[in-house]
């Protein structure tokens, strides 16, 4: 699977919009971008998955470029909950359901 | 559905002793997988199953560790015999076939090796 690069690090104000980059510029046309995200000490939970369109549901929006080289994992009104370690992940499906995950950026909500 | 289900919570043993935590999956899941998270290593994963299979144990670190998978609707990590080195926190989770085949985390097992 491509790799990922994340910042370490981003603080975000409590109701602004956090925009969390990834970049993944060796993802191969069959890859999908799936983003996680790890509140302490709790499980991995998913929040979104995309291909080559833009999406969103309830709990975020995931942008993709063009070229499919970087995305930007997009939660609109930040709060104090969303304080979480976030993983970028690259997948292809034809090589089996794993996910391998990096070691994300730790997003700060302030109030 | 309750999602998924390990335990214990919390397990704190000595070295050398055997160590067996426990995993059920959600129901009607084809994957499970077991990973570790430390500090220094990060989110690791160890071995997947589907369909009771197991596909990929590379993750697993050594002999000591041993996975099993006797049911569908659960699975134990084992190991035998535990070194403080092991002493992490341990997560199952389990899912369908993608796409898209997203985890479902359980809240992990802490494990603290004396």
């Amino acid at each position: 699977d491509a790799k990922t690069t994340q910042p370490p690090s981003m603080d975000c104000a409590e109701g602004r919009a956090a925009n969390l980059p990834c970049n993944h510029s060796t993802i191969s046309g069959n890859e999908y971008v799936y983003w996680y995200r790890q509140i302490h000490s709790q499980g991995p939970q998913y929040i979104i998955h995309g291909l080559k369109n833009n999406e969103t549901n309830e709990m975020a929006s995931l942008i993709i470029t063009e070229d499919r080289k970087s995305s930007t994992l997009i939660l609109p009104h930040a709060t104090l909950r969303d304080t979480a370690v976030y993983y970028c992940i690259v997948r292809a499906l034809n090589t089996g359901n794993q996910f391998y995950f990096g070691t994300g950026t730790s997003l700060t909500v302030i109030p | 559905d309750a999602g998924v289900i390990q335990s214990p919570r919390h397990e704190v043993t000595e070295m050398g002793q055997e160590v067996t935590l426990r995993c059920k999956p959600i129901s009607g899941h084809d994957y499970l997988f077991w990973y570790r998270q430390t500090m220094m290593r990060g989110l690791e994963l160890l071995i997947y199953f589907n369909n009771n299979v197991p596909i990929d144990d590379s993750g697993m670190p050594e002999d000591r560790f041993s996975a099993k998978m006797p049911n569908a609707s659960f699975s134990t990590l084992k190991i035998q015999p535990s070194e403080p080195r092991d002493s992490a926190v341990y997560f199952c989770a389990s899912s369908l076939a993608g796409p898209p085949g997203e985890l479902f985390f359980g809240e992990g097992s802490r494990l603290t090796v004396l």
